[in-house]
């Protein structure tokens, strides 16, 4: 079964310091994992995806399978990345189905 | 384009009534799906499409319908609202092949 933990409700750092938001996630096959963040009033938007290695955003996630975890970290945090942070996950062979973990609000302190 | 379209924004019911959340996309994308999000519970999936024709049950399938007669259309249907369904309900779709689903704006909806 696919499952997507995020253990942390609410993430409170200050402008400027390191951000790392936990994604574990449970799979048996091969997975697809994914960032998707909402900003408020808005709606939800793919951040960044495991497979394109990219950095949106200054943000970048590494996927470990062997930790089965797919952290999002930033270096330095900015007043504008306050928003709700959701991991994702879907099967390589079944990427109609996506299946999202709990959220974590990232609150940025100036 | 429109991106994907939900309407309406709000609704109100009352316990037992049913209705139809509508979605609407113009990418001409397979895939679509229903989420609903509740405080503290995340994006949970309520049923998803392959394509006109095919659907899926996701997570909390209970309490819902959906069919997908055309590429562009997936209603999600409400058959005998009770309110544990009030919640906030997204629509989203994606290429085939693709997982970067682009998300509609959200029905929020109050059962009383």
């Amino acid at each position: 079964a696919q499952r997507v933990t995020q253990p942390e409700k609410l993430l409170s750092v200050f402008k400027g310091a390191p951000v790392e938001l936990k994604c574990n996630y449970s799979y048996s096959g091969s997975p697809e994992l994914f960032w998707y963040v909402q900003y408020s009033r808005q709606r939800l938007q793919l951040l960044l995806r495991h497979i394109s290695r990219e950095s949106i955003k200054g943000f970048t996630a590494d996927l470990n399978k062997g930790e089965t975890s797919f952290h999002l970290k930033k270096p330095f945090a900015q007043e504008e990345d306050s928003a709700m942070y959701y991991c994702a996950l879907s099967g390589y062979s079944s990427a109609s189905k996506i299946i999202f973990g709990s959220g974590t609000r990232l609150s940025i302190r100036p | 384009n429109a991106g994907v379209t939900q309407t309406p924004k709000f609704q109100v019911l009352k316990t037992g009534q049913s209705m139809t959340l509508q979605c609407a996309q113009d990418m001409n994308h397979e895939y679509m799906s229903w989420y609903r999000q509740d405080p503290g519970m995340g994006l949970r999936l309520i049923h998803y499409s392959v394509g006109a024709g095919i659907t899926d049950q996701g997570e909390v399938p209970n309490g819902y319908n959906v069919s997908r007669s055309t590429t562009e259309d997936f209603p999600l249907r409400l058959l005998s609202a009770a309110p544990s369904q009030t919640s906030v309900y997204f629509c989203a779709s994606s290429p085939a092949g693709d997982h970067g689903y682009t998300f509609g704006s959200g029905t929020r909806l109050t059962v009383v």
